[in-house]
């Protein structure tokens, strides 16, 4: 299946902890994001690459530190975890920039800091 | 469900029934709206979008209208089913910049 594919889909830790998210799409896109859920439901954006490159660094913690090993591949890691962090991250591709082409997302990965 | 204590706008229709999403957004240039649907457990799913030189866009039994003069989106939906229950959500980029996304509203489809 193409698809954008999280991993862990739970994730459940304790504060301080260190965790990482990754991000895998198979369609061929060449810009991937990440995005946070809250409790709300509320989607705001973290940060983007366009081919292994940071070009959306938004207003985020620097415990979390995006790598992309290559233009297939998005993984979040984040240290120090904080109850704050609790939420749903989403990690979405599109074919190239916001404007150009509809961003696909995976489903999720919802992490709860105990 | 899992939108029991959400506090989203919240449309009620019954099945069969043509069901209409409003979207107020903020930026004057945003220049690209799209809207998504969002099932319980899952991932935002892409639904439609559309430039700002066009006012309608159709899809299958989707259609979506923008008015930039006061700045807003709409997604029509024809013929809702159960299926079409979920949240959904509009966003706004300006410019290839990021896309905002609004607050959601929930869908419910009663047979």
């Amino acid at each position: 299946d193409t698809a954008v594919s999280q991993t862990p889909k739970y994730l459940v830790t304790q504060m301080g902890n260190d965790k990482s998210i990754k991000c895998e799409q198979n369609l061929g896109h060449d810009t991937m994001y990440w995005y946070k859920q809250d409790s709300k439901k509320f989607l705001k954006i973290m940060f983007s690459y366009n081919n292994k490159e940071l070009i959306i660094n938004e207003t985020v913690p620097n415990r979390f530190s995006p790598k992309s090993p290559d233009k297939a591949h998005l993984n979040l890691h984040i240290n120090s975890l904080e109850l704050g962090d609790s939420a749903v991250y989403f990690c979405a591709s599109s074919l190239g920039t916001v404007s150009n082409q509809p961003q696909h997302f995976g489903d999720g990965t919802r992490l709860s800091i105990l | 469900g899992e939108s029991v204590g959400l506090h989203l706008p919240t449309l009620s229709v019954q099945e069969g029934d043509n069901s209409i999403i409003n979207c107020a957004y903020s930026n004057s240039a945003s220049d690209y709206f799209i809207w998504y649907k969002q099932e319980s457990g899952k991932g935002p799913q892409f639904i439609i979008d559309i430039r700002s030189n066009m006012d309608k866009r159709q899809g299958q039994r989707v259609t979506v209208l923008l008015n930039k003069t006061v700045k807003h989106l709409s997604l029509q939906i024809a013929a809702t089913q159960p299926g079409d229950s979920a949240v959904y959500f509009c966003a706004e980029s300006e410019y290839g910049n990021k896309l905002v996304f609004g607050a959601g509203t929930i869908l419910r489809v009663k047979s």
